[in-house]
């Protein structure tokens, strides 16, 4: 059965650094989603992408952030400078437009450790 | 500010009995709604789903009731196994030209007892 996969599966980077969590969505899927999980905590919504671009965002999604579709199968998220509060684990997400078009495949997940 | 993790209500069920998680949502338009499972250190996984226009939807072991009057909805586990055990929350999804706002509850803990 297709899945999402993430990497990698942890992260540890020192504050400012810049990472980039990569995603690969199901393959005949259109939208792409960057949710995050501080530990013990609800999972949040990011920003969702469409047509190779950005279709929603939340206000968590500062300019610190940034998503890329650099080819046909990579979907990645960028933190800039990253801080103590981005440690969570980062999920991605995937839907396509037919079928079941309504529900978001997820991926297991980066946990990003900021130092 | 500190930030303080949620604690999350917890549901202790003794193998093969029946479940029942709740949850409220915030939004009378949502569209759609989805309970998923989430298993430690996993990402949410897909369970049932429900549209707004119906108020039960069955699935293998799961019944999940919708109740727009007071914004509620329940999933039901029958015959609860030990590998039922994990956090169980549901997303509400309002759908707006082809785009999505998915807003996620705090979740369950459920402990199942062998």
């Amino acid at each position: 059965e297709p899945e999402v996969t993430q990497t990698p599966s942890h992260q540890v980077t020192q504050m400012g650094q810049e990472v980039i969590l990569r995603c690969v969505p199901i393959s005949n899927h259109l939208y792409f989603y960057w949710y995050r999980q501080i530990l013990g905590q609800k999972v949040e919504f990011l920003v969702s992408f469409y047509n190779n671009e950005i279709s929603e965002k939340s206000e968590i999604f500062d300019d610190q952030f940034s998503v890329e579709r650099p080819d046909g199968s990579n979907f990645t998220l960028k933190i800039r400078s990253t801080k103590l509060e981005d440690s969570a684990m980062y999920f991605c997400a995937s839907r396509t437009t037919m079928g079941a078009a309504d529900t978001q495949y997820f991926g297991p997940g980066t946990r990003l450790t900021v130092l | 500010g500190e930030s303080v993790g949620l604690h999350l209500p917890t549901l202790s069920v003794q193998e093969g009995d029946n479940s029942i998680i709740n949850c409220a949502y915030s939004n009378s338009a949502s569209d759609y709604f989805i309970w998923y499972k989430q298993e430690s250190g996993k990402g949410p996984q897909f369970i049932i789903d429900i549209r707004s226009n119906m108020d039960k939807r069955q699935g293998q072991r799961v019944t999940v009731l919708l109740n727009k009057t007071v914004k509620h909805l329940s999933l039901q586990i029958a015959a609860t196994q030990p590998g039922d055990s994990a956090v169980y929350f549901c997303a509400e999804i309002l759908n707006s030209g082809g785009y999505q706002k998915v807003t996620f509850g705090t979740g369950t803990k459920l402990q199942v007892i062998p």
